[in-house]
């Protein structure tokens, strides 16, 4: 079965240190893969995604994420956390059966504290 | 938030009530679709429509109805047939139907609540 998991339900970090948020996905086929951010009670922000080339990625707001074939994960990361980016997170993955379709993580809520 | 309005931002609703929340786009996009999210579940796909006058289910459709007419409006509607309705909902539109490397743009969303 198709799937995306993010392992981490919250992740706390202080300001100014690297962050990461951790996702992994199950497909058959080559992956489609987004990554998405929420304020409260706000819609979803795309923040970048992976379609194929570089397996580094780069989005908006200073993230980026990995994208590692052999480890099935596509991890978004940060090199210097703000107080702002505290938020949730989700990962997705393009659905290749019903490719209309996005399968969501359950969400990794980040805190960066002062 | 981009392009797509959702409207009224909070819903409050007796049981038995119907429903229907708006979301309408200016980004030109042909597949529109409406998520509902609740705490620790992230986004499950409701209905989805790639073009005019069709639409299909998605994952929890039972309890939900949808029209699309116009291209840039694809209403839900929340029947009282829907057990739990109580959540937060997101339309979103994506330029190209089908397209597997296409972004999905979200709206701000629809806060509902059953009293």
């Amino acid at each position: 079965a198709q799937s995306v998991a993010q392992p981490e339900d919250q992740v706390n970090v202080a300001e100014g240190n690297p962050l990461t948020v951790k996702c992994t996905y199950s497909v058959s086929g080559n992956p489609y893969l987004f990554w998405y951010v929420q304020y409260p009670n706000r819609g979803l922000q795309f923040l970048l995604k992976y379609i194929t080339g570089d397996n580094l990625v780069k989005g908006s707001y200073g993230f980026e994420a990995e994208f590692n074939k052999s480890q099935t994960s596509f991890h978004l990361k940060k090199p210097s956390a703000l107080v702002s980016d505290s938020a949730l997170y989700f990962c997705a993955v393009r659905d290749m059966i019903k490719s209309d379709k996005l399968i969501f993580g359950t969400g990794t809520r980040l805190q960066v504290f002062p | 938030d981009g392009g797509i309005t959702q409207s009224p931002k909070y819903l409050f609703r007796k049981e038995g009530q119907n429903v229907t929340l708006s979301c309408e786009q200016n980004l030109n996009h042909d597949a529109m679709y409406w998520y509902r999210q609740d705490p620790g579940q992230g986004l499950r796909l409701i209905y989805y429509s790639q073009i005019v006058n069709d639409f299909q289910k998605g994952d929890i459709a039972e309890g939900y109805s949808v029209s699309r007419e116009k291209k840039e409006s694809f209403p839900l509607t929340v029947t009282s047939a829907q057990k739990n309705p109580t959540a937060f909902y997101l339309c979103a539109s994506s330029i190209v139907p089908s397209g597997v490397t296409d972004t999905q743009y979200f709206g701000p969303g629809t806060r509902l609540t059953v009293l």
